[in-house]
């Protein structure tokens, strides 16, 4: 069982609402990650965070905003989203630093935008 | 960059049949090559990797990866398949300590 927990399973907003995405894992990791993924595709890197701070964002639009309060806690704010932003939102966790670090997968996030 | 393909979109094998799903790999330097699966509606699990040592990796669910250096593959094998194995398969290289290139991913039927 996925020891990443994110929060809610599923989520329908309408595009001038601002929701949240939340994240919690507690195996001690220090690099948490983002990462958004369309039907039968592999997932697509959005930003990652390392000992808390943003250590990579892969161009996201600024109406996604990621948030990381603690090691525990990473979560990614909603706001004026497209259909298009319709998705597979997953969360994920490893040790920070060292290329063969396991990274670990929540059950992620489905999000309607309507 | 590091990438991997999976040359076949779908796998299909009849429960109790050897399944294999293929994966390729290009890379500079050492590899660091992970297998991933996704159950209907659900996130993705970790199956094995390799770092190094043994060519032979074994993980989760009887799931076992063979690396062949020679012929730059990191091919997934379950001697004896179940219809719960039926599933989607991402193959991945760790581009640097953060990031993981996917492949397209395969899709697993297991047939009864």
């Amino acid at each position: 069982d996925t020891e990443v927990t994110q929060t809610p399973k599923h989520l329908v907003m309408g595009m001038t609402n601002k929701k949240s995405l939340k994240c919690e894992q507690h195996m001690g990791h220090r690099a948490m990650y983002w990462y958004k993924q369309k039907a039968k595709k592999p997932p697509e890197l959005m930003f990652v965070y390392s000992y808390e701070k943003l250590s990579i964002n892969e161009s996201v639009p600024s109406r996604f905003s990621p948030e990381c309060p603690n090691s525990s806690l990473l979560n990614l704010h909603l706001h004026a989203l497209q259909p298009e932003d319709s998705a597979l939102y997953l969360c994920a966790s490893s040790q920070a630093g060292g290329s063969g670090n396991t990274i670990y997968f929540g059950e992620g996030s489905w999000l309607t935008v309507v | 960059a590091q990438s991997v393909a999976q040359p076949e979109d779908q796998v299909n094998v009849a429960e109790g049949n050897p399944l294999t799903v293929k994966c390729t790999y290009s890379v500079s330097g050492n590899p660091y090559l992970f297998w991933y699966v996704q159950y209907p509606n659900r996130g993705l699990q970790f199956l094995l990797k390799y770092i190094t040592g043994d060519n032979l990796v074994k993980g989760s669910y009887g799931f076992e990866a063979e690396f062949n250096k020679s012929q730059t593959s990191f091919h997934l094998k379950k001697p004896s398949a179940l219809v719960s194995d039926s599933a989607l398969y991402f193959c991945a290289v760790r581009d640097n300590d953060y990031k993981l290139s996917f492949g397209a991913g395969t899709t697993v039927t297991v047939r009864a």
